[in-house]
């Protein structure tokens, strides 16, 4: 069975800062992947997903994430951070094969971004 | 501008009763999801739909019963609420079907359980 894994329950940078948020999964076979980020009294958003080509894909406000095939990762990255990127992200994985739709969330990282 | 909505935004209820919650897409989408947050756990499937006045279990359904009255309208029914419901409950729609598919999420109910 698939799963994800984000081991920084929280993170906390100060604005301007870089930012890496860690997620690895585990699945045997190709794996779509995505990162949502929840705003405080908002739903999740996509923030951006991956499926193959280029393992650095970019999202919006500036985020990218790299996946690693050999480390079964796909890290995060945000080279500035802004006290607005505050807010909960959860990496999620699915599956390439038989058109199943269902994602498999991990546990969430919480970002606090400081003056 | 296209959204998925969710009532209530926060219930209380009691151990044993019923309790139903709400979801409402604008996005003209075909599918809907119930999930369930868990304080430090990540969103799990409860329910999910792909057309009205059907539904399909996802991977904990047990407890839970869904309704899909209208492509527009998706419901998460607790016939008998327990305290190990009290979590955080996430609708979500996608127009299509396949794993690549970006889901659109409604705010949350806080569900609490006494």
């Amino acid at each position: 069975a698939q799963s994800v894994t984000q081991p920084d329950a929280r993170v906390t940078v100060s604005e301007g800062a870089s930012l890496q948020l860690r997620c690895k999964y585990s699945y045997s076979g190709t794996p779509y992947l995505f990162w949502y980020v929840q705003y405080p009294r908002q739903g999740l958003q996509l923030l951006l997903k991956y499926y193959s080509g280029d393992p650095v894909v970019q999202g919006v406000n500036g985020f990218e994430a790299e996946f690693i095939k050999s480390n079964s990762s796909f890290h995060l990255r945000k080279a500035s951070v802004h006290w607005s990127d505050s807010a909960v992200y959860f990496c999620a994985v699915s599956m390439a094969t038989g058109g199943n739709n269902k994602l498999t969330f991990g546990q969430g990282t919480v970002l606090s971004v400081i003056p | 501008e296209a959204a998925v909505t969710q009532s209530p935004r926060s219930k209380v209820a009691v151990t044993g009763g019923k309790v139903t919650l709400s979801c409402h897409q604008t996005n003209n989408h075909d599918y809907m999801y119930w999930y369930r947050q868990d304080t430090g756990h990540g969103l799990r499937l409860i329910h999910y739909s792909y057309v009205a006045d059907s539904t399909e279990k996802g991977d904990i359904p047990d407890g839970y019963k869904a309704s899909r009255p209208s492509q527009e309208n998706f419901s998460l029914i607790l016939e008998l609420a327990s305290l190990s419901q009290t979590a955080v409950y996430f609708c979500a729609s996608s127009d299509v079907w396949g794993a690549y598919a970006e889901q659109f999420f409604g705010p949350g109910t806080r569900l609490t359980v006494l």
